[in-house]
Protein backbone atom coordinates (compact mmCIF):
# COMPACT_ATOMS: atom_id res chain seq x y z
CA UNK A 1 0.00 0.00 0.00
CA UNK A 2 1.26 3.01 -0.94
CA UNK A 3 0.40 4.68 2.62
CA UNK A 4 -2.33 7.80 3.09
CA UNK A 5 -2.10 10.12 0.08
CA UNK A 6 -3.32 13.67 0.20
CA UNK A 7 -3.74 15.92 -2.24
CA UNK A 8 -2.81 18.75 -3.12
CA UNK A 9 0.11 19.03 -0.91
CA UNK A 10 0.31 22.62 -1.69
CA UNK A 11 -2.71 25.39 -1.73
CA UNK A 12 -2.36 29.08 -1.95
CA UNK A 13 -5.65 30.64 -2.45
CA UNK A 14 -7.31 33.92 -2.18
CA UNK A 15 -9.58 34.65 1.27
CA UNK A 16 -13.12 33.80 0.37
CA UNK A 17 -12.42 31.02 -2.14
CA UNK A 18 -13.35 27.56 -1.16
CA UNK A 19 -10.74 25.08 -0.71
CA UNK A 20 -11.47 20.99 -1.09
CA UNK A 21 -8.49 18.95 0.87
CA UNK A 22 -8.15 15.47 -0.22
CA UNK A 23 -7.53 12.34 1.58
CA UNK A 24 -7.32 8.58 0.72
CA UNK A 25 -6.70 6.47 3.70
CA UNK A 26 -4.83 2.70 3.91
CA UNK A 27 -7.01 0.28 2.25
CA UNK A 28 -8.28 -1.48 5.08
CA UNK A 29 -8.67 1.05 7.81
CA UNK A 30 -11.35 1.77 9.61
CA UNK A 31 -10.80 5.02 11.24
CA UNK A 32 -10.11 8.51 9.49
CA UNK A 33 -8.68 11.28 11.33
CA UNK A 34 -8.24 15.44 9.88
CA UNK A 35 -5.77 17.02 11.42
CA UNK A 36 -4.27 20.60 11.68
CA UNK A 37 -0.99 21.90 12.42
CA UNK A 38 -0.25 25.74 13.46
CA UNK A 39 2.88 27.15 15.55
CA UNK A 40 0.21 28.63 18.23
CA UNK A 41 -2.17 25.08 18.83
CA UNK A 42 0.09 22.14 17.68
CA UNK A 43 -1.57 19.06 15.95
CA UNK A 44 -5.19 19.81 16.58
CA UNK A 45 -8.04 16.84 16.13
CA UNK A 46 -10.59 18.69 13.71
CA UNK A 47 -12.62 15.65 13.14
CA UNK A 48 -12.90 11.49 12.78
CA UNK A 49 -14.52 8.71 11.34
CA UNK A 50 -15.12 5.22 12.11
CA UNK A 51 -16.25 3.17 9.40
CA UNK A 52 -17.23 6.09 7.17
CA UNK A 53 -19.15 7.73 10.34
CA UNK A 54 -17.91 10.90 11.69
CA UNK A 55 -17.91 10.50 15.03
CA UNK A 56 -16.28 13.20 16.82
CA UNK A 57 -16.30 16.96 14.70
CA UNK A 58 -15.84 18.90 18.26
CA UNK A 59 -12.58 20.15 17.13
CA UNK A 60 -13.65 21.48 13.98
CA UNK A 61 -13.15 25.50 14.56
CA UNK A 62 -16.57 27.27 12.89
CA UNK A 63 -19.44 26.16 10.29
CA UNK A 64 -17.00 27.30 6.99
CA UNK A 65 -15.10 23.68 8.27
CA UNK A 66 -16.72 20.67 6.98
CA UNK A 67 -16.15 16.91 6.45
CA UNK A 68 -16.96 14.09 4.20
CA UNK A 69 -16.41 10.11 4.18
CA UNK A 70 -18.70 9.31 1.60
CA UNK A 71 -17.10 6.00 1.16
CA UNK A 72 -13.82 3.47 2.85
CA UNK A 73 -11.46 5.17 0.53
CA UNK A 74 -11.77 8.54 0.34
CA UNK A 75 -12.39 11.73 2.67
CA UNK A 76 -12.36 15.53 1.65
CA UNK A 77 -12.17 18.73 4.55
CA UNK A 78 -13.46 21.56 2.84
CA UNK A 79 -13.59 25.67 3.80
CA UNK A 80 -15.43 27.55 2.34
CA UNK A 81 -14.88 30.31 2.72
CA UNK A 82 -11.80 30.23 3.08
CA UNK A 83 -10.08 33.11 6.18
CA UNK A 84 -6.47 33.94 6.71
CA UNK A 85 -6.08 32.58 9.74
CA UNK A 86 -7.23 29.08 8.42
CA UNK A 87 -3.23 29.00 6.78
CA UNK A 88 -1.63 25.97 8.01
CA UNK A 89 -0.90 22.57 7.33
CA UNK A 90 -3.50 19.70 7.47
CA UNK A 91 -2.82 16.47 7.87
CA UNK A 92 -4.81 13.34 6.96
CA UNK A 93 -4.36 10.14 8.81
CA UNK A 94 -5.74 6.36 9.36
CA UNK A 95 -5.66 3.35 11.27
CA UNK A 96 -7.21 0.04 12.22
CA UNK A 97 -8.88 -0.16 14.86
CA UNK A 98 -7.01 1.97 17.90
CA UNK A 99 -4.10 1.09 16.97
CA UNK A 100 -0.88 3.34 15.74
CA UNK A 101 -2.28 6.18 12.72
CA UNK A 102 -0.50 6.51 9.91
CA UNK A 103 -0.35 9.93 8.07
CA UNK A 104 -0.40 11.56 5.14
CA UNK A 105 2.38 14.39 4.03
CA UNK A 106 -0.24 17.26 4.34
CA UNK A 107 -1.67 19.60 2.93
CA UNK A 108 -0.13 23.06 3.45
CA UNK A 109 -2.22 25.82 2.88
CA UNK A 110 -1.55 29.28 2.72
CA UNK A 111 -4.92 31.97 2.55
CA UNK A 112 -3.93 35.29 1.36
CA UNK B 1 -9.01 22.10 28.42
CA UNK B 2 -5.31 20.23 27.88
CA UNK B 3 -5.58 16.75 28.28
CA UNK B 4 -1.94 16.19 27.37
CA UNK B 5 1.06 18.26 28.35
CA UNK B 6 4.32 18.62 26.91
CA UNK B 7 6.35 20.60 29.09
CA UNK B 8 9.32 20.86 27.58
CA UNK B 9 9.26 22.67 24.45
CA UNK B 10 12.73 21.39 23.17
CA UNK B 11 15.63 19.65 24.45
CA UNK B 12 19.11 19.62 23.03
CA UNK B 13 21.15 16.48 23.87
CA UNK B 14 24.90 15.47 22.66
CA UNK B 15 25.34 12.61 20.45
CA UNK B 16 25.76 9.01 22.46
CA UNK B 17 24.07 10.52 25.50
CA UNK B 18 20.17 9.59 26.66
CA UNK B 19 17.10 11.99 25.34
CA UNK B 20 14.40 11.59 27.91
CA UNK B 21 11.05 13.18 26.55
CA UNK B 22 8.53 13.71 29.10
CA UNK B 23 4.49 14.00 28.98
CA UNK B 24 1.56 14.16 31.60
CA UNK B 25 -1.72 13.72 30.72
CA UNK B 26 -5.07 14.73 32.77
CA UNK B 27 -7.77 11.67 31.01
CA UNK B 28 -8.03 8.59 33.14
CA UNK B 29 -9.95 7.02 30.04
CA UNK B 30 -6.53 6.75 28.00
CA UNK B 31 -5.71 3.29 27.58
CA UNK B 32 -3.74 3.80 24.37
CA UNK B 33 -0.53 5.45 24.65
CA UNK B 34 1.89 6.34 21.56
CA UNK B 35 4.87 8.45 20.50
CA UNK B 36 5.42 9.98 17.06
CA UNK B 37 8.55 11.27 15.26
CA UNK B 38 8.10 14.21 12.83
CA UNK B 39 11.01 15.63 10.73
CA UNK B 40 10.07 19.11 8.52
CA UNK B 41 7.57 18.73 5.66
CA UNK B 42 6.82 15.70 6.43
CA UNK B 43 3.75 13.70 8.64
CA UNK B 44 4.13 12.57 11.89
CA UNK B 45 5.70 9.13 11.72
CA UNK B 46 4.83 6.15 14.80
CA UNK B 47 7.69 5.36 16.68
CA UNK B 48 6.39 3.41 19.98
CA UNK B 49 3.57 2.67 21.78
CA UNK B 50 2.35 0.92 24.94
CA UNK B 51 -1.24 -0.27 26.42
CA UNK B 52 -2.58 0.66 29.84
CA UNK B 53 -1.35 -3.14 31.52
CA UNK B 54 2.87 -2.42 30.61
CA UNK B 55 4.78 -0.08 32.00
CA UNK B 56 7.33 -0.27 29.96
CA UNK B 57 7.99 -0.95 26.19
CA UNK B 58 11.57 -1.01 24.53
CA UNK B 59 12.25 -1.09 20.91
CA UNK B 60 15.88 -0.89 19.92
CA UNK B 61 17.02 2.39 21.03
CA UNK B 62 13.94 3.32 22.28
CA UNK B 63 12.57 2.56 25.12
CA UNK B 64 8.87 4.17 26.41
CA UNK B 65 7.50 4.46 30.22
CA UNK B 66 4.33 4.54 31.65
CA UNK B 67 3.40 5.67 35.24
CA UNK B 68 -0.23 5.58 35.69
CA UNK B 69 -0.28 6.56 39.06
CA UNK B 70 1.18 9.63 37.98
CA UNK B 71 -0.41 10.13 35.25
CA UNK B 72 3.26 10.09 32.87
CA UNK B 73 4.55 9.07 29.76
CA UNK B 74 7.87 9.32 28.50
CA UNK B 75 10.63 8.47 25.84
CA UNK B 76 14.00 7.22 26.54
CA UNK B 77 16.05 7.05 23.25
CA UNK B 78 19.83 5.60 23.90
CA UNK B 79 22.09 6.17 22.77
CA UNK B 80 20.72 9.16 20.68
CA UNK B 81 22.38 10.54 17.62
CA UNK B 82 22.13 13.41 15.11
CA UNK B 83 19.29 11.55 12.98
CA UNK B 84 16.95 11.79 16.03
CA UNK B 85 16.74 15.35 15.94
CA UNK B 86 13.14 16.10 14.84
CA UNK B 87 9.66 17.20 16.32
CA UNK B 88 8.51 14.12 19.09
CA UNK B 89 5.05 13.91 19.68
CA UNK B 90 3.33 12.11 22.78
CA UNK B 91 -0.24 10.62 21.72
CA UNK B 92 -3.21 9.23 23.83
CA UNK B 93 -6.14 7.08 22.79
CA UNK B 94 -9.39 5.58 24.40
CA UNK B 95 -10.31 2.26 23.00
CA UNK B 96 -14.15 3.23 23.88
CA UNK B 97 -13.70 6.11 21.72
CA UNK B 98 -10.85 5.85 19.01
CA UNK B 99 -9.61 9.17 19.64
CA UNK B 100 -6.40 10.20 19.00
CA UNK B 101 -5.22 13.60 20.84
CA UNK B 102 -1.43 14.66 20.99
CA UNK B 103 0.33 16.90 22.90
CA UNK B 104 2.50 20.13 21.72
CA UNK B 105 5.54 18.84 20.73
CA UNK B 106 8.98 18.89 22.31
CA UNK B 107 11.72 19.58 19.24
CA UNK B 108 14.99 17.38 20.16
CA UNK B 109 18.40 18.22 18.61
CA UNK B 110 20.57 15.84 19.13
CA UNK B 111 24.58 17.48 18.45
CA UNK B 112 27.19 16.09 17.12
Amino acid sequence: DAGVIQSPRHEVTEMGQEVTLRCKPISGHDYLFWYRQTMMRGLELLIYFNNNVPIDDSGMPEDRFSAKMPNASFSTLKIQPSEPRDSAVYFCASSFRVTEAFFGQGTRLTVV
Amino acid sequence: DQQVKQNSPSLSVQEGRISILNCDYTNSMFDYFLWYKKYPAEGPTFLISISSIKDKNEDGRFTVFLNKSAKHLSLHIVPSQPGDSAVYFCAFSSGNTGKLIFGQGTTLQVKP
